[in-house]
């Protein structure tokens, strides 16, 4: 069985700009979490999606949104890009009624 | 709120050693716990977990306890291997209305030298 897929694996850009990390679940998974790694926060939670809606949301501010598509795939996406944005970006999937997360491999995201 | 603290390390052993990382947890309820490693460059997998108290969750000779009376999930092993170098996590698991949040430790740099 595949596991948690997210894309693309780095990405640079620019303070200012936009950007879209896209994560595909464990198939027969329909809940999917965000969480965000830096060296001086460590992993923190962004969101968690099901069924196409936010069921909950971290202390992040409103530049971080999230969505969710009916074959449970998600995109998160930040915009107007900080230099603190930089981070790995985690993509968690788990079946409804387990606890267990199963990560993906990240995305890294560097702004310059 | 709910918080987690293990020692950060960095912890270097030599092959064979014996493991210990101490992890201790604050929460309302009765949380799931986890560990979780990190190998360089890829995300998080899943070592082991249990989800109350007195559980003993084990995986590729690592263990755990949950230990309610003290709030810990200890992780141990009782001979590193090089392979074992990573960064390992501990977590709890919080539910409400259905969602399940993870929160994390800072986290603990293994190396094993051989």
């Amino acid at each position: 069985k595949a596991g948690v897929t997210q894309t693309p694996r780095y990405l640079i850009k620019t303070r200012g700009q936009q950007v879209t990390l896209s994560c595909s679940p464990i198939s027969g998974h329909r809940s999917v979490s965000w969480y965000q790694q830096t060296p001086g926060q460590g992993l923190q939670f962004l969101f968690e999606y099901f069924s196409e809606t936010q069921r909950n949301k971290g202390n992040f501010p409103g530049r971080f949104s999230g969505r969710q598509f009916s074959n449970s795939r998600s995109e998160m996406n930040v915009s107007t890009l900080e230099l603190g944005d930089s981070a790995l970006y985690l993509c968690a999937s788990r079946r409804e009624g387990r606890e267990t997360q199963y990560f993906g491999p990240g995305t890294r995201l560097l702004v310059l | 709120g709910n918080s987690v603290t293990q020692m950060e390390g960095p912890v270097t052993l030599s092959e064979e050693a014996f493991l210990t990382i101490n992890c201790t947890y604050t929460a309302t309820g009765y949380p799931s716990l986890f560990w979780y490693v990190q190998y360089p460059g890829e995300g998080l997998q899943l070592l082991l977990k249990a989800t109350k108290a007195d559980d003993k969750g084990s995986n590729k000779g690592f263990e755990a306890t949950y230990r309610k009376e003290t709030t810990s999930f200890h992780l141990e092993k009782g001979s590193v291997q090089v392979s074992d170098s990573a960064v390992y996590f501990c977590a709890l698991s919080a539910s409400g209305a259905g969602s399940y949040q993870l929160t994390f430790g800072k986290g603990t740099k293994l190396s094993v030298i051989p």
